[in-house]
């Protein structure tokens, strides 16, 4: 089975702080994907990457930044987090030649 | 713009009963479709697929048909249990959107309860 995993399933963050979040995928899936879920918005694509270093903008990409090392870890960063980008933050990992994405538990993020 | 649409924000169904979720789409590249199933504080997990080329495919109790000349698709549960009680994303995928990764684009998700 697939497994993503995700570092924090809750994070409680103030104002101006810089944030990391880190995804791990364990099946050597060529893409990773960061979305955010919002109530009555679904699943808006933040930024993904389709191989290690190589990053591309999503839909809503303002505020965050990503970083691809290793093929296995993709890392999201909130540069000065503000208080709306409290959301449920997920992370995804397919393979080149499907369609399907497989998810990681979410991290629910807090900015006060 | 929503390329995606998931009209019905919730629905309530009665244990054993069918349960009919909809999705329209506006964007007639769309070539590969998706339902995934998502429980409070977890990551939505995939459900059924279909391609453009088809217009029905079956797993177990889900059933996704494709009207792709009304460019709609719906699940049907049947029957329903309320183990299936979960917030449901339909999703679409492109050629045109995919290049080197295969990007999905989602609805906005239906809140299915199902009752005991």
């Amino acid at each position: 089975d697939v497994k993503v995993t995700q570092s924090s399933r809750y994070l409680v963050k103030r104002t101006g702080e810089k944030v990391f979040l880190e995804c791990v995928q364990d099946m050597d899936h060529e893409n990773m994907f960061w979305y955010r879920q919002d109530p009555g918005l679904g699943l808006r694509l933040i930024y993904f990457s389709y191989d290690v270093k190589m990053k591309e903008k999503g839909d809503i990409p303002e505020g965050y930044s990503v970083s691809r090392e290793k093929k296995e870890r993709f890392s999201l960063i909130l540069e000065s987090a503000s208080t709306n980008q409290t959301s449920m933050y997920l992370c995804a990992s397919s393979l080149t030649a499907t369609y399907e994405q497989y998810f990681g538990p979410g991290t629910r993020l807090t900015v006060t | 713009d929503q390329q995606v649409k998931q009209n019905s924000p919730s629905l309530s169904v009665q244990e054993g009963r069918i349960s009919i979720l909809n999705c329209d789409y506006t964007n007639s590249m769309f070539d590969y479709f998706l339902w995934y199933k998502k429980y409070p504080a977890e990551g939505p997990t995939f459900l059924i697929s279909i391609s453009s080329i088809k217009d029905k495919n079956e797993d177990g109790r889900f059933t996704v048909f494709l009207n792709k000349s009304a460019k709609h698709l719906s699940l049907h549960i049947v029957p329903s249990q309320p183990g299936d009680s979960a917030v449901y994303f339909c999703a679409a995928s492109a050629i045109e959107y995919g290049g080197a990764t295969n990007k999905l684009i989602f609805g906005t998700g239906t809140l299915l309860a199902v009752q005991p």
